[in-house]
C-alpha cells in the first residue's frame, strides 16, 4: 500500500546536538512538507520541497535543514541552533495537480522530539 | 500573507448531537482550496473535508458539511449525529495552487455519552 512513514517515531536529542528526522513516500507525490505541532500553535510550516533539489523555507525554518536528493525523500535535520526544538514534527506529501485541483496532503504519523 | 483563525479553542457535545466549529480566513486572492482536519489522540492527521472556493456548493462528506461564505471569508464545518470517534482536534487550513497549507490553531472537540 501506499504511504508515507516518518520514523523514528520517538527521538530524544542532547544538548548542542544535531538530529535527523526521516520521511519517505511511496506515492509518487511531487511535494513534501514540514511541520511543527506545539500545544496551542496549530500546525507550523518549517520547510518544503515541490521538486528535487530544490526547497522553501516556511514560517519557522531557523535551526532546521532539509535535503531533496530524492522525490521519495525529505529528511529534516534538527540542528543544535534550534533553541527550543521539543515538539511532534508532522511530514506530509502532495500531488501538484495544477492549479485547477488541490486535493490536499497524506500526513505521515509523527515524530516526538524530546530534548533531555 | 494569509491567516486563518480558529476562535473556539475547546468545544463539547453529547452523542447523537450536531456541533458547528467555526474557521475565518484572511486573503486577498480569489482561487483557493479550503480543508478540514481531523487529529485523534493518535494525532494521524486525516482528511475531513475540502472545498474549493470557486465553487459555490457546500460540500458534504456523510455526516460532515460545510458553510462556505466566500464574502466573510469564513469556512465553518458541521458535524451531525455526533459519534464517540469523533472526538478528536480539528484543523481549518488554507491553500493556494503551489504554495503550502497554511493552517488554524485548532479546535479541540470532546463528544461524551
Amino acid at each position: 500500500d501506499g504511504g508515507i512513514t516518518q520514523s523514528p517515531k520517538y527521538l530524544f536529542r542532547k544538548e548542542g546536538q544535531n538530529v535527523t528526522l526521516s520521511c519517505e513516500q511511496n506515492l509518487n507525490h511531487d511535494a513534501m512538507y514540514w511541520y511543527r505541532q506545539d500545544p496551542g500553535q496549530g500546525l507550523r510550516l518549517i520547510y518544503y520541497s515541490q521538486i528535487v533539489n530544490d526547497f522553501q523555507k516556511g514560517d519557522i525554518a531557523e535551526g532546521y535543514s532539509v535535503s531533496r536528493e530524492k522525490k521519495e525523500s525529505f529528511p529534516l535535520t534538527v540542528t543544535s541552533a534550534q533553541k527550543n526544538p521539543t515538539a511532534f514534527y508532522l511530514c506530509a506529501s502532495s500531488t501538484l495537480a495544477g492549479h485547477s485541483r488541490e486535493y490536499g496532503y497524506t500526513f505521515g504519523s509523527g515524530t516526538r522530539l524530546t530534548v533531555v | 500573507a494569509q491567516t486563518v483563525t480558529q476562535s473556539q479553542p475547546e468545544m463539547s457535545v453529547q452523542e447523537a448531537e450536531t456541533v458547528t466549529l467555526s474557521c475565518t480566513y484572511d486573503t486577498s486572492e480569489n482561487n483557493y482550496y479550503l480543508f478540514w482536519y481531523k487529529q485523534p489522540p493518535s494525532r494521524q492527521m486525516i482528511l475531513v473535508i475540502r472545498q474549493e472556493a470557486y465553487k459555490q456548493q457546500n460540500a458534504t462528506e456523510n455526516r460532515f458539511s460545510v458553510n462556505f461564505q466566500k464574502a466573510a471569508k469564513s469556512f465553518s464545518l458541521k458535524i451531525s449525529d455526533s459519534q464517540l470517534g469523533d472526538t478528536a482536534m480539528y484543523f481549518c487550513a488554507f491553500k493556494q495552487a503551489g504554495t503550502a497549507l497554511i493552517f488554524g490553531k485548532g479546535t479541540t472537540l470532546s463528544v461524551s455519552s
